[in-house]
């Protein structure tokens, strides 16, 4: 049971412009969702949250939105640059006990020069 | 100044020996995870200590043993090697309270059983 999709396993775009990644999710009760981003032999790195409070949440060039009707987020990184290529993970938890994250399957983002 | 560290970075072995991989982090942080990350790149919970205490055990076999001897460090050993436990195990800590939730997660182990 795949609570965290990202259907896209990969995106490829052109450098200055903008990278939207997608995300949904099935369950209800998620009241915080994370993106991660991470690179070859490396572990992830955090690169922006949202509460589920709020449908947008601004840092930098990463912006992400949440429809929670929807059950939908989407990470929107612009302008986007080189360094920027890499996987993506979308991640969830759940309010009360313990923070464990739900993970996406990632998307493979390359920015093209 | 790596926050979480994990040893060993790769890890071969055959089937049937006990493994074990240590983590250890730096950042004071009162609650650490391991996560696996199989073949389809799935990254999947396994375990969580907060204080030394197990407070999450996401149905993993029984031959999955982790340790913390205090709360700077978590150790996972592995009984009984299979085919299937091939996959990257990744450790991360969290602060309870934070405000962005995010986990800080370590570098990964890459194990492979043959």
């Amino acid at each position: 049971d795949q609570q965290v999709k990202q259907n896209s396993p990969s995106l490829s775009v052109q450098e200055g412009r903008i990278s939207i990644l997608n995300c949904d999710y099935t369950n209800s009760m998620f009241d915080y969702f994370l993106w991660y981003k991470k690179y070859p032999a490396e572990g992830p790195t955090f690169l922006i949250s949202i509460s589920s409070i709020k449908d947008k949440n601004e840092d930098g060039r990463f912006t992400v939105f949440l429809n929670k009707s929807a059950k939908h987020l989407s990470l929107h990184i612009v302008p986007s640059q080189p360094g920027d290529s890499a996987v993506y993970f979308c991640a969830a938890s759940q309010r009360g006990g313990a923070q464990k994250l739900v993970f996406g399957q990632g998307t493979r983002l390359t920015i093209n020069p | 100044d790596t926050a979480v560290s994990q040893t060993p970075k790769y890890l071969v072995t055959q089937m049937g020996n006990d493994k074990s991989i240590k983590c250890e982090q730096n950042l004071g942080h009162d609650t650490m995870y391991w996560y696996k990350q199989d073949s389809k790149k799935f990254l999947k919970i396994m375990f969580s200590y907060n204080n030394k205490e197990l407070i999450i055990n996401e149905t993993v076999p029984n031959r999955f043993s982790p340790k913390s001897p205090d709360k700077a460090h978590l150790n996972l050993h592995i009984n009984s090697l299979e085919l299937g436990d091939s996959a990257v195990y990744f450790c991360a800590s969290s602060l309870p309270g934070l405000a962005t939730h995010e986990q800080f997660f370590g570098p990964g182990t890459r194990l492979t059983v043959l």
